[in-house]
């Protein structure tokens, strides 16, 4: 199994552009989880999809950013218009039984 | 609500040595508890789970977790540490639903 795919590995963008993240999660896995990650505030959850439908999004920090799963097999995370306080480790997690998680090798994102 | 603490922001232990790593949860209902461990720029990685039976539970590495109840903790052990134990490890927990808590990580420092 090739696991939690997840591209691009490194982003750099500037102020303003948009940035979309992706994520492909494992074969059969039905639950998918988008995560942000930094040193100030640790591993944040973004949203949360079950059976390609968004459950719980409370976590996504403001209108700027969106997520979609147009099939069980994808998933993006779209900023627009980006800013530099969006630097951070973005990841995917996709997960069966809807328990344990497996993440992806994320994203690291700089915006300048 | 469902919460997570990990008292320690690092451990340091001699290789060779036993290695604790202690976590804390408060949540509604029986605990679903999880370790995971995250290499240098690496995704996080599922070590062991606990649902229901046996309070001591075996993982990933030679890794173990003991669950107890009446201290509402489940901390990570392992009997002999290697120096490539030296890594990011987050304790989590659900109530029973898909969406778990994640604890703010112990960084675990093995010394030659």
């Amino acid at each position: 199994d090739a696991g939690v795919i997840q591209s691009p590995r490194h982003e750099v963008t500037e102020m303003g552009q948009e940035v979309t993240l992706r994520c492909k999660p494992i074969s059969g896995h039905n639950s998918l989880f988008w995560y942000r990650q930094t040193m100030m505030r640790g591993l944040e959850l973004l949203i949360y999809f079950n059976n390609n439908v968004p459950i719980d999004d409370s976590g996504m920090p403001e209108d700027r950013f969106s997520a979609k799963m147009p099939n069980a097999s994808f998933s993006t995370l779209k900023i627009q218009p980006s800013e530099p306080r969006d630097s951070a480790v973005y990841f995917c997690a996709s997960s069966r039984t809807g328990y344990e998680q497996y993440f992806g090798p994320g994203t690291r994102l700089t915006v300048t | 609500a469902q919460s997570v603490a990990q008292p320690e922001d690092q451990v340091n232990v001699a290789e060779g040595n036993p290695l604790t790593v202690k976590c804390t949860y408060s949540v509604s209902g029986n605990p679903y508890l999880f370790w995971y461990v995250q290499y240098p720029n690496r995704g996080l990685q599922f070590l062991l789970k606990y649902i229901t039976g046996d309070n001591l539970v075996k993982g990933s590495y030679g890794f173990e977790a003991e669950f107890n109840k009446s201290q509402t903790s489940f901390h990570l052990k392992k009997p002999s540490a290697l120096v490539s134990d030296s890594a990011l490890y987050f304790c989590a927990v659900t109530g029973g639903s898909y969406i778990p808590t994640f604890g703010r990580g112990t960084s675990l420092i093995v010394h030659p």
